[in-house]
């Protein structure tokens, strides 16, 4: 099974950097994803790692680190539209998707 | 390219009552998960369908199926509702179950 744990909140300013970190148990990996949901709206996909290191894409950055059962989202030069809950993902090795709580992450002007 | 459809979007039920929810994935797409979204227990896993076939299913009683239709198409039913079965229920496609799955805007159900 998989274990997967986020913040559960994080504030910020508008501009400023924030990151969101995700650490997992799993008894096979198989990819690690980061989608982005706002208030009653349905989850948006941003990022995948199968491999250790840096995926960079815009202003979004995710990291993994598969040794540590580690990730983090990084959110740079926040906006207000960037206020979302972020939702971490665990794949397993039969392709089964498993899902954190999510991180909520509140932009401040 | 149309993205993964469902409907209804809105649906209230009372206890006891089934439902049939529906999805259409991406134009091409063979995979379909289906979820279920509340604030107390997040997004949980349901079952997924690939070719007509349930390939890996979640922690949920027997009162939640599903099925996939040659073209894709899926539904989930869920029978003898109970107030707990309020929820965002979530589909998502991918090409095959290697792929990145993309959501649907969810039904929400509520069950009085």
């Amino acid at each position: 099974g998989q274990n997967i744990d986020q913040p559960t909140e994080m504030t910020a300013t508008e501009g400023a950097i924030v990151q969101i970190n995700c650490t997992y148990q799993t008894s096979g990996f198989n990819g690690l994803f980061w989608y982005q949901q706002h208030a009653g709206e349905a989850p948006t996909f941003l990022s995948y790692n199968v491999l250790d290191g840096l995926e960079e894409k815009g202003r979004f950055s995710s990291f993994l680190s598969r040794s540590k059962g580690y990730s983090y989202l990084l959110l740079k030069e926040l906006q207000m539209k960037d206020s979302a809950s972020y939702l971490c993902a665990v794949r397993d090795q039969g392709y089964k998707l498993s899902f954190g709580a999510g991180t909520t992450v509140t932009v401040r002007a | 390219k149309a993205g993964v459809t469902q409907t209804p979007r809105y649906l209230i039920k009372t206890r006891g009552q089934q439902v049939t929810l529906s999805c259409s994935p991406i134009s091409g797409h063979r995979s379909v998960s289906w979820y279920q979204q509340t604030p107390g227990q997040g997004l949980q896993f349901l079952f997924e369908y690939f070719s007509e076939t349930q390939r890996n299913k979640g922690n949920f009683p027997g009162r939640f199926s599903g099925r996939q239709f040659s073209n894709s198409r899926s539904e989930m039913n869920v029978s003898t509702l109970e107030l707990g079965d309020s929820a965002l229920y979530l589909c998502a496609s991918s090409g095959d179950p290697q792929e990145t799955q993309y959501f649907g805007p969810g039904t929400r159900l509520l069950v009085l």
